[in-house]
């Protein structure tokens, strides 16, 4: 099946510092990745969907100068935290669709970085 | 504008119980129904989906939902709980007119008690 790698799965920085999270889809092309945020005991919130050689899609709300997302080939998506701060503090997932696939098609996830800025 | 509500933040059920867990949608048009379970510091794994045909949708894990259009509902059940089921279980919901984004409801915790 199609497999989602999510790299680092922890990570603890101090404030003021950036954190690069990286999403790789290991067999397959992702044309499309999202990125997702969860705050503890709660559900995911789409931060943003990117696209592959494209700009990024910022949902409401979202900081685009915080939360750089990079999509430079197929099989790989970057979320940068610039600057982070304690608030920052979060699980943050990616998810992909396969290219090759209906639009219909079931995301693939990856398992998640949990970010702790101190 | 879709969205959906999970009726039930968390449900304690023992072991080798059923369980069913309530989900209903809401959307202008035809949607694509999903449910993914979350283990503790994981992503979602996918359990099941409904694109079309059949309203009755099995998937992994012994898990079955049941999409019922007049109702808006998607409810996930199981006839059988193990103690490894013990994780949260989230609804999504996506559909052409939001170009195809998951929308996920507040997911439900199932805690399985021996």
């Amino acid at each position: 099946g199609a497999v989602v790698s999510q790299h680092p799965s922890r990570v603890i920085c101090k404030s003021g510092t950036s954190v690069k999270i990286e999403c790789r889809s290991l067999d397959f092309q992702a044309t499309t990745m999202f990125w997702y945020r969860q705050f503890p005991k709660q559900s995911l919130m789409l931060m943003a969907t990117s696209n592959e050689g494209s700009k990024a899609t910022y949902e409401q709300g979202v900081e685009k100068d915080k939360f750089l997302i990079n999509h430079a080939s197929l099989t790989l998506s970057t979320l940068t935290v610039t600057s982070a701060h304690p608030e920052d503090s979060s699980f943050y997932i990616c998810s992909a669709r396969d290219g090759q696939t209906k639009y219909n098609s079931p995301l693939h996830f990856g398992n998640g970085t949990r970010l702790t800025v101190t | 504008a879709q969205s959906v509500t999970q009726l039930d933040s968390q449900v304690p059920v023992f072991e080798e119980a059923p369980v069913e867990l309530r989900c209903n949608y809401s959307s202008s048009v035809s949607v694509y129904l999903f449910w993914y379970v979350q283990y503790p510091n994981q992503g979602l794994q996918l359990l099941l989906k409904y694109l079309s045909g059949s309203t009755l949708v099995k998937g992994i894990n012994g898990f079955e939902a049941e999409f019922n259009k007049s109702q808006t509902s998607f409810h996930l059940r199981k006839p059988s709980v193990h103690i490894s089921d013990t994780a949260e279980y989230f609804c999504a919901v996506s559909d052409q007119a939001a170009g195809n984004k998951l929308t996920f409801g507040g997911g439900t915790r199932v805690l399985v008690k021996p």
